[in-house]
């Protein structure tokens, strides 16, 4: 089955420092979402990003986040001055048209010290 | 924002029975629900969804029932096997066809236990 590809696994960084966490999605979906999951709780929505722009984006993701497709494969979710309660886990998804269904990549665990 | 509930944090089912799996929901605007399994340190993986004009959807051992009325989703797994030991994600969407069901709300799982 195709995958969704998250890197770093593990990324740990300093509280104020900025991160780029990157995802390489399924090759031929055009619909592309960040969720976070902070340790003990559910999984929220963060962006969805469709035809190179924002589509939605919830309370959460404010100025601090930002995301980009760089390339024709590449998504990236950019953390500015990372706080203390940034640490989680991030999962990237990628979805084909019409199909509601959503393929997560394993995630990157995020932990700011 | 508890637009999608699981209330049950955690179901221990003997092997070869039944696991029963709830959910419930309040916007009566979602009309696409799925179910997503999550091991330890990896990715939801998808499992099973059903679309609002149906009631129920099958897929091997796996059922999904959905009462709009209720608001209620359930998944049943027939019959438990120790390896469906995860936690289980149900997720729901208000289907803006424009962005292809771009914002999935999620309970906040179950963590199912399948004892041998």
């Amino acid at each position: 089955e195709p995958e969704v590809t998250q890197t770093p696994s593990h990324q740990v960084t300093q509280m104020g420092q900025e991160v780029i966490l990157r995802c390489v999605p399924i090759s031929n979906h055009l619909y592309f979402y960040w969720y976070r999951q902070i340790l003990g709780q559910k999984v929220e929505f963060l962006v969805s990003f469709y035809n190179n722009e924002i589509s939605e984006k919830s309370e959460i993701f404010d100025d601090q986040f930002s995301v980009e497709r760089p390339d024709g494969s590449n998504f990236t979710l950019k953390i500015r001055s990372t706080k203390l309660e940034d640490s989680a886990m991030y999962f990237c998804a990628s979805s084909a048209p019409m199909t509601g269904r959503a393929f997560f990549g394993q995630g990157t665990r995020l932990t700011v010290v | 924002d508890q637009q999608v509930k699981q209330n049950s944090p955690s179901l221990s089912v003997q092997e070869g029975r039944i696991s029963i799996l709830n959910c419930d929901y309040t916007n009566s605007m979602f009309d696409y629900f799925l179910w997503y399994k999550k091991y330890p340190a990896e990715g939801p993986t998808f499992l099973i969804s059903i679309s609002s004009i149906k009631d129920k959807n099958e897929d091997g051992r796996f059922t999904v029932f959905l009462n709009k009325s209720a608001k209620h989703l359930s998944l049943h797994i027939v019959p438990s096997q120790p390896g469906d030991s995860a936690v289980y994600f149900c997720a729901a969407s208000a289907g803006d066809r424009r962005y292809n069901f771009n914002k999935f709300y999620f309970g906040s799982g179950t963590k199912l236990n399948v004892k041998p």
